[in-house]
């Protein structure tokens, strides 16, 4: 089962707008990660939030990060075209007694120029 | 340059045969990962490996199998076991061994179109 969801599951906004996206998990973590994903691509990493730390910045992303909710937020600001991507949170988990790394359903966003 | 590197980038097979897929990578990171993706959808585990010669069934391992004899090399086997093989793949790798440094180094994919 998918240990991350995210919420909304396709945003649509105007280039210059900020864009905001939600994930949800369900068991305790040690770090939380965003990924990006251009059709047909691989995923690139965006950010990694330690559970100790409650927002993270870089560039023109900002994550926030709620244990108490188990969920997380990425906000893009200034969004661009380029920007264009589906985005995924990540997080860690032991199973078994190794470490694995689980992504949720992903947020499709569309910058219109 | 490092990274990771999977291939074919396109892969076509018949029904009933059995198929492999590459990945190697050149970071030097213990873990390893295969995760399917379908259209539209997130992204789920087949297998994963931590170590040489050791790895786990992952969300949907069955019909797949793996082998990690080298610490640079995780190929998948899609075999005729698997109901509905056709999807993008992504094989991963990350540090691994230290739970608060995963991030994860991904291919550009393999796309298997079972004709």
């Amino acid at each position: 089962s998918q240990q991350g969801e995210e919420d909304p599951q396709a945003l649509s906004i105007q280039e210059g707008e900020n864009a905001t996206m939600n994930c949800s998990y369900k068991t305790s973590i040690n770090n939380l990660q965003w990924y990006r994903q251009n059709s047909g691509r691989g995923l690139v990493h965006l950010i990694l939030i330690r559970s100790n730390e409650r927002e993270k910045h870089s560039g023109r992303l900002r994550v926030t990060l709620d244990t108490s909710k188990k969920s997380s937020s990425l906000l893009i600001t200034a969004s661009r075209a380029a920007d264009t991507a589906s985005y995924f949170c990540a997080t860690d988990a032991r199973s078994g007694g190794y470490q694995k790394v689980t992504f949720g359903t992903g947020t499709k966003l569309q910058v219109i120029p | 340059d490092g990274g990771i590197t999977q291939s074919p980038k396109y892969l076509f097979r018949k029904e009933g045969q059995n198929v492999t897929l590459s990945c190697e990578q050149n970071l030097n990171h213990d873990a390893m990962y295969w995760y399917r993706q379908d259209p539209g959808q997130g992204l789920r585990l087949i297998y994963y490996s931590q170590i040489v010669n050791d790895f786990q069934k992952g969300d949907i391992a069955e019909g797949y199998s793996v082998s990690r004899e080298k610490k640079e090399s995780f190929p998948l086997t899609v075999t005729s076991a698997q109901k509905n093989p056709t999807a993008f793949y992504l094989c991963a790798s990350s540090i691994g061994i230290d739970i608060a440094n995963t991030e994860a180094f991904f291919g550009q994919g393999t796309r298997l179109t079972v004709v």
